[in-house]
């Protein structure tokens, strides 16, 4: 499964949007990018994925590079609840979401 | 509730002591995944279920770690001889067939070995 590299941490002013950012050089052509956010004492929590085109959801935006090497998710204007650990991560075809250290995202009021 | 459910949430366990960690995922989701995470940590998978076939158990640190799924829904995760290094939260996850599709957490079981 290939690997991503994010910032440790990031730090955010509320009702600012936040960029952060992923690289995944080695990704795969049927390698989906997904993303996920952890809070704190609380399972992982489903943000956006996609494959080759940029996505919206409710929760965010996802924008993805012509070349697929990196991508960059979007939250459009960050919350305080927006606080967590959050988890750029490839699934590959073993179909298992192999997680990394992420980053952690402060906001401030 | 209409997401997947762990269960218990909390365990203390004695050290020699052997637990089990039971999962309900979402009905209708052929895929069962386990993960461990310690403090501090991002999780780490432990192993994969399709229905009731284990796919994948590369993750599984020991033979002290035994995970089945016998009809294809609940799971449960067995560890034997609890050691003080187990101690962590066990998450489970779901989702469809597919790699487009979303993958669902439960809140996880908190294991303590004292």
């Amino acid at each position: 499964d290939a690997k991503t590299t994010q910032p440790n941490s990031m730090e955010s002013n509320e009702e600012e949007p936040v960029h952060l950012p992923c690289n995944h050089s080695t990704i795969s052509g049927t390698d989906y990018i997904h993303w996920y956010r952890q809070l704190p004492s609380q399972g992982p929590e489903y943000v956006i994925h996609g494959l080759t085109s940029n996505v919206n959801n409710r929760m965010a935006s996802l924008a993805i590079a012509e070349d697929r090497k990196s991508s960059t998710l979007i939250l459009h204007r960050a919350t305080l609840r927006d606080a967590a650990v959050y988890y750029c991560i490839l699934r590959g075809y073993t179909g298992k979401l192999i997680f990394g250290q992420g980053t952690t995202l402060q906001v401030k009021p | 509730g209409a997401g997947v459910s762990q269960s218990p949430r909390y365990k203390v366990a004695k050290r020699g002591q052997d637990v089990a960690l039971r999962c309900d995922p979402i009905s209708g989701h052929v895929s069962l995944f386990w993960y461990q995470q310690a403090l501090g940590q991002g999780p780490e998978f432990l192993t994969y279920f399709q229905n009731e076939a284990q796919l994948d158990k590369s993750g599984l640190p020991s033979d002290r770690f035994f995970a089945e799924r016998p009809e294809g829904s609940v799971s449960t995760l067995k560890i034997q001889r609890t050691q003080q290094e187990d101690s962590a939260v066990y998450l489970c996850a779901s989702s469809l067939l597919g790699l487009g599709n979303t993958i669902y957490f439960g809140e996880g079981s908190w294991l303590t070995v004292v």
